[in-house]
């Protein structure tokens, strides 16, 4: 299957800094990316959703100024966790879409924060 | 909206038996239903997905069968492994175009014991 490869796998930094976490698409190209939050034992919870060249669509109640979306190729989106609060500590999933068809949506493996 | 029913939550097997999750869909418009396995620290994988304009599909020991009438889908895992313990995450959306995204339920955590 497709592969989605997020960097880095995990992160520590202090309060106030910012974060930017990177998801790829490997072997296909995704005109649409998505970012998820997990927080323990829950479900996936959609974040936002970036389609290349264009600004990204944040779901309600998600500030758009604190996680910085950028869908900048056909293969790469980042996010960036602006001023990172304890509260942010999270796992980030990011997914992409394959742009030639299909709905099939791959997950990366998530990247780990934890905010001190 | 969509909204996702997932049951059970927690589900233990021995090895060997067949598992089976359950998932309700509420919009009729939807008509894509993947399922995800997620181990503990990874990102979720795609096991096995399927489209309403089919009733079962099957991959070796992994099936899905979908009741557009009642809407609801199922995943059936035979023979099962102390490897398939992990949790299962079903999701619906509607195929095509840019109408909505994919609506989880609240996962399943399965547990095979050897």
């Amino acid at each position: 299957g497709a592969v989605v490869s997020q960097h880095p796998s995990r992160v520590i930094c202090k309060s106030g800094t910012s974060v930017k976490i990177e998801c790829r698409s490997l072997d296909f190209q995704a005109t649409t990316m998505f970012w998820y939050r997990q927080f323990p034992k829950k479900s996936l919870m959609l974040m936002a959703t970036s389609n290349e060249g264009s600004k990204a669509t944040y779901e309600q109640g998600v500030e758009k100024d604190k996680f910085l979306i950028n869908h900048a190729s056909l293969t790469l989106s980042t996010l960036t966790v602006t001023s990172a609060h304890p509260e942010d500590s999270s796992f980030y999933i990011c997914s992409a879409r394959i742009s030639t068809g299909g709905e099939t949506q791959y997950f990366g493996p998530g990247t780990r924060l934890l905010v001190l | 909206g969509e909204n996702v029913e997932q049951h059970p939550s927690t589900l233990s097997v021995q090895e060997g038996d067949s598992a089976v999750i359950k998932c309700t869909y509420s919009d009729s418009a939807s008509n894509y239903f993947p399922w995800y396995k997620q181990e503990l620290g990874k990102g979720p994988q795609l096991i096995i997905d399927i489209r309403s304009n089919v009733g079962e599909k099957k991959d070796q020991r992994i099936a899905v069968t979908l009741n557009k009438t009642a809407k609801h889908f199922s995943l059936h895992i035979t023979e099962t492994q102390p490897e398939d313990s992990a949790v299962y995450f079903c999701a619906a959306r509607r195929y095509g175009g840019s109408q909505g995204n994919l609506i989880f339920g609240k996962g399943t955590k399965l547990s095979v014991k050897p």
